[in-house]
């Protein structure tokens, strides 16, 4: 079955830097690959999606990049801020009844 | 406020004893998850819903847990014989049903068994 693996576990970068988290997957079936931010306390919440027919989506100071040939992508977040400070997770969907396998997580810290 | 809605936030419980969890999900939302998430993982999948239908069960449903959606809106998580083990967020999800789609979370019933 497919399974996702997640680096850093813990980012710490000062306020104003850029944070990459990388993420490598296991099945070439899967098609869908959703970044999600969860706060202490609270649910994940979807902050950016990529599908595998493209290779790079930005919404503001977040992008995703996809390659599809290496099984890899990436989570970039340009010009920290202190409210970016969670746990970032990376999930990747095999198609099958659309479940979500998830890394293990990302901690970013942004330093003032 | 029109997110997925999770009741209780919290549940405390004796070892042994049955503890049931509800969930509202979006209205339009077709698909309904449930995730299980232990401190410092992702969530793993349990089980999923289309419309009233539970097409997918987990292997790690085991079969003291149960869930329903008897009209294809809220849906019920019941654990039977709480153990150790079971204590855990559980979180659950909705999304539209055409391909893939954006899955969005609720904040969890977060479970301990004492």
């Amino acid at each position: 079955g497919e399974n996702v693996e997640q680096h850093p576990s813990t980012l710490s970068v000062q306020e104003g830097d850029s944070a990459v988290i990388k993420c490598t997957y296991s099945d070439s079936a899967s098609n869908y690959f959703p970044w999600y931010k969860q706060e202490l306390g609270k649910g994940p919440q979807l902050i950016i999606d990529i599908r595998s027919n493209v290779g790079e989506k930005k919404d503001q100071r977040i992008a995703v990049t996809l390659n599809k040939t290496a099984k890899h992508f990436s989570l970039h977040i340009t010009e920290t801020q202190p409210e970016d400070s969670a746990v970032y997770f990376c999930a990747a969907s095999p198609g099958s009844n659309y479940q979500l396998i998830w890394g293990a997580g990302t901690k970013l810290i942004i330093k003032p | 406020d029109t997110g997925v809605s999770q009741n209780p936030r919290h549940k405390i419980t004796k070892r042994g004893q049955n503890v049931t969890f509800r969930c509202d999900p979006i209205s339009e939302h077709n698909r309904l998850y449930w995730y299980r998430q232990t401190l410092g993982q992702g969530p793993e999948f349990l089980t999923y819903f289309q419309n009233e239908a539970q097409l997918e069960k987990s292997r790690l449903l085991s079969d003291r847990f149960s869930a329903e959606r008897p009209k294809g809106s809220f849906s019920t998580l019941e654990i039977q014989r709480t153990e150790q083990g079971d204590s855990a967020m559980y979180l659950c999800a909705s999304s539209l049903e055409i391909g893939d789609q954006p899955q969005h979370f609720g904040d969890g019933t977060r479970l301990s068994i004492l």
